[in-house]
């Protein structure tokens, strides 16, 4: 199975700052046949369900803000929100889905 | 909109079994294939199961694979999850997902198992 490692497993950031955070896999989510790297972000508000953020590694969802951005290729994954709101509280998971299991990281607690 | 209900969840002895069920509205169900994820209270987020559009192909996590079966009825817009043997570390609320044209775009709200005596 795929290892999704992410860092810090929690983050404290003040309002309208940036926060990034790491996820990486023990192997290359990379494909050759598409170039496409099969890595997605997930938020979980407290309560509810994941929402996916971010897939493709930096495509974002319809209807996510534009302050959420992912970037990384290969075994090494970024997710950045470029001002923090209130409402980006949430644990955020990443996701490989390059083969079977779908295997997701611990998470990172997002804090203010 | 696309909207997922889970039911079926509950307070179950070990070794005991449960159905649950997902109904899928908004969107053209047998068109998707369809995931069952669950987390533990407190804990990540864990795939456990995978069925293709037509049931053609199903997936299992190895830490539930002999035990669950997954299943799904087209015509009823219905995604299904048969547990069987279950053991106290099976308690997680159980989220079905849809498989979108990445990965899973859509949740449900989740349905809570609990295994014990």
């Amino acid at each position: 199975d795929i290892v999704m490692t992410q860092s810090p497993d929690s983050l404290a950031v003040s309002l309208g700052e940036r926060a990034t955070f790491s996820c990486k896999s023990s192997q290359s989510l990379l494909s050759s046949s598409n170039n496409k790297n099969y890595l997605a972000w997930f938020q979980q508000k407290a309560g509810q369900p994941p929402k996916l953020l971010i897939s493709w590694a930096s495509t974002r969802e319809s209807g996510v803000p534009d302050r959420f951005s992912g970037s990384g290729s290969g075994t090494d994954f970024t997710l950045t929100i470029s001002s923090l709101q209130a409402e980006d509280v949430a644990l955020y998971y990443c996701q490989q889905y390059y083969n079977t299991p779908r295997t997701f990281g611990q998470g990172t607690k997002v804090e203010i | 909109q696309v909207q997922l209900v889970e039911s079926g969840g509950g307070l179950v002895k070990p070794g005991g079994s449960l159905r649950l069920s997902c109904a899928a509205s908004g969107f053209i169900f047998s068109g998707y294939s369809m995931s069952w994820i669950r987390q533990a209270p407190g804990k990540g987020l864990q795939w456990i199961s995978y069925i293709s559009h037509t049931s053609t192909y199903t997936s299992y996590a190895d830490s539930v694979k002999g035990r669950f079966t997954i299943s799904r009825d087209n015509g009823k817009n219905s995604l299904f999850l048969q547990m069987n043997s279950l053991r106290a570390e099976d308690t997680a609320v159980y989220y079905c997902a849809r498989d979108g044209p990445a990965t899973d775009d859509n949740w449900g709200q989740g349905t809570l198992v609990t295994v014990s005596s």
